[in-house]
């Protein structure tokens, strides 16, 4: 079954550091997401990506935040500066098309530390 | 706003019975979809069931299914014969006109033998 991967599965960074996420979405898919979920919390969406550009945002993808498809199968996640609150795991997912009926594939996740 | 409220915590149930997990949404999308994902220990996200907002019947993947009642918006999880493999983190999601996932809280379920 197609799968969704992300690269590292856990990452260790010191505070103030970039860090880069990366995720292969499955290849026929259109709509990549990030989300991220900080320890023993609720699963929240980061921003959607979809033909090149972002579609859609949260309050807390700020000025931080990037995300970029590379090339034809990467999508990555950039972290400009990390602050201790960005300590999380980061899930990439993707869809095969916008609308109710697509459910999204999760990849493994990132578990980001910040130290 | 799209919201999914999950008011149990913690659940526990013995290996064999089934368990019912509750998720109540609210929107004002004419149409949306709700998924269920189960979440081990090791921290994956995996996809369980799927119900559309006007899917007639209740929907069933194996051991799963979808207790579904719009008119109070209620979509509640369905386990039957738990294992103790089941023992997991559960979340309710739903997809409205937005194309974001909107997640609840979610549930721990811990089944013991």
């Amino acid at each position: 079954e197609p799968e969704v991967t992300q690269t590292p599965s856990h990452q260790v960074t010191q505070m103030g550091q970039e860090v880069i996420l990366r995720c292969v979405p499955i290849s026929n898919h259109l709509y990549f997401y990030w989300y991220r979920q900080i320890l023993g919390q609720k699963v929240e969406f980061l921003v959607s990506f979809y033909n090149n550009e972002i579609s859609e945002k949260s309050e807390i993808f700020d000025d931080q935040f990037s995300v970029e498809r590379p090339d034809g199968s990467n999508f990555t996640l950039k972290i400009r500066s990390t602050k201790l609150e960005d300590s999380a795991m980061y899930f990439c997912a993707s869809s095969e098309a916008a609308g109710v009926t697509y459910g999204y594939t999760f990849g493994s996740g990132t578990r980001l530390t910040v130290v | 706003a799209q919201k999914i409220t999950q008011t149990q915590p913690g659940m526990f149930v013995q290996e064999k019975e089934a368990v019912t997990l509750d998720c109540t949404y609210d929107t004002s999308d004419p149409s949306y979809g709700l998924f269920w994902y189960k979440q081990p220990s090791s921290g994956e996200m995996i996809f369980l069931i799927y119900q559309g907002s006007y899917d007639q019947q209740n929907a069933t993947e194996g051991r799963y299914s979808l207790n579904f009642q719009k008119a109070r918006k209620s979509a509640n999880l369905v386990i039957s014969a738990s294992q103790l493999g089941d023992s997991a983190m559960y979340f309710c999601a739903m997809r409205g006109d937005t194309d974001k996932l909107i997640f609840g809280t979610g549930t721990r379920l811990q089944v013991f033998p």
